[in-house]
């Protein structure tokens, strides 16, 4: 994609452990969305950081932003079963609102 | 509310046929995108629609692959002469202007054989 990062990976953890993914992108976005894709399911938005941002939490999601790098990073503490799935970031290259996805990391926990 | 639907859920259809899926987005909500996701390529944006205006359709193959949004309550991906590398899931998605959030439907799965 000329637009998203390319860091596809899988991650397996163990539950109660901490885990942070990573997202680069190739250009400037005024804000950096946050989802996840269960099995089956269409993605659905977790959080989002904008550009005056640098860190952000939801519960015990948090995401940090560094415009300067171009990269975001999603970290979830004390991951528990549920949060097994696909986690993606998605950036607007364009400023219009019209989103593009990252290739995403499989997260799986592990009780 | 219920969301955004997508139909069918699955299709299979054989090479060289057409495949039109369907999209009905949530109500009030005033964009609608078309991406489709394969192991390889991941989710690719294909075209995008604002109050029922085309906006940008950068990622839509040039042949074969056609949008439409005829109304404020569907749109349309059809595909014709499907070939086995057309083979994904569809997803289509809405959001409320202005707030980017983009609320995903299930998908339709299209096998091409």
């Amino acid at each position: 994609s000329q637009w998203g990062e390319e860091n596809l990976q899988a991650l397996s953890i163990q539950e109660g452990e901490d885990v942070t993914m990573n997202c680069s992108y190739k250009t400037y976005t005024t804000v950096v969305h946050w989802y996840r894709q269960d099995s089956g399911r269409g993605p659905a938005l977790i959080i989002l950081i904008r550009s005056n941002e640098r860190e952000k939490r939801s519960g015990r999601l948090r995401a940090t932003l560094d415009t300067s790098s171009q990269s975001s990073s999603l970290s979830i503490t004390a991951a528990q079963c549920e949060d097994t799935a696909v986690y993606f970031c998605a950036t607007d290259p364009t400023g219009y609102q019209n989103f593009y996805f990252g290739k995403g990391t499989s997260l799986t926990v592990i009780p | 509310n219920a969301g955004v639907i997508q139909t069918p859920r699955h299709k299979v259809t054989g090479k060289g046929q057409e495949a039109t899926l369907w999209c009905e987005p949530i109500s009030g909500h005033s964009a609608v995108f078309w991406y489709r996701q394969t192991i390889v390529q991941g989710l690719e944006f294909l075209t995008y629609f604002r109050n029922q205006a085309p906006i940008d359709d950068s990622g839509m193959p040039k042949e074969r692959f056609s949008a439409q949004m005829p109304n404020q309550s569907h749109s349309t991906l059809k595909i014709q002469s499907t070939q086995p590398q057309d083979s994904a899931v569809y997803l289509c998605a809405s959001s409320f202007a202005n707030t980017g959030q983009l609320y995903f439907g299930e998908g339709s799965k299209l096998t091409v054989l």
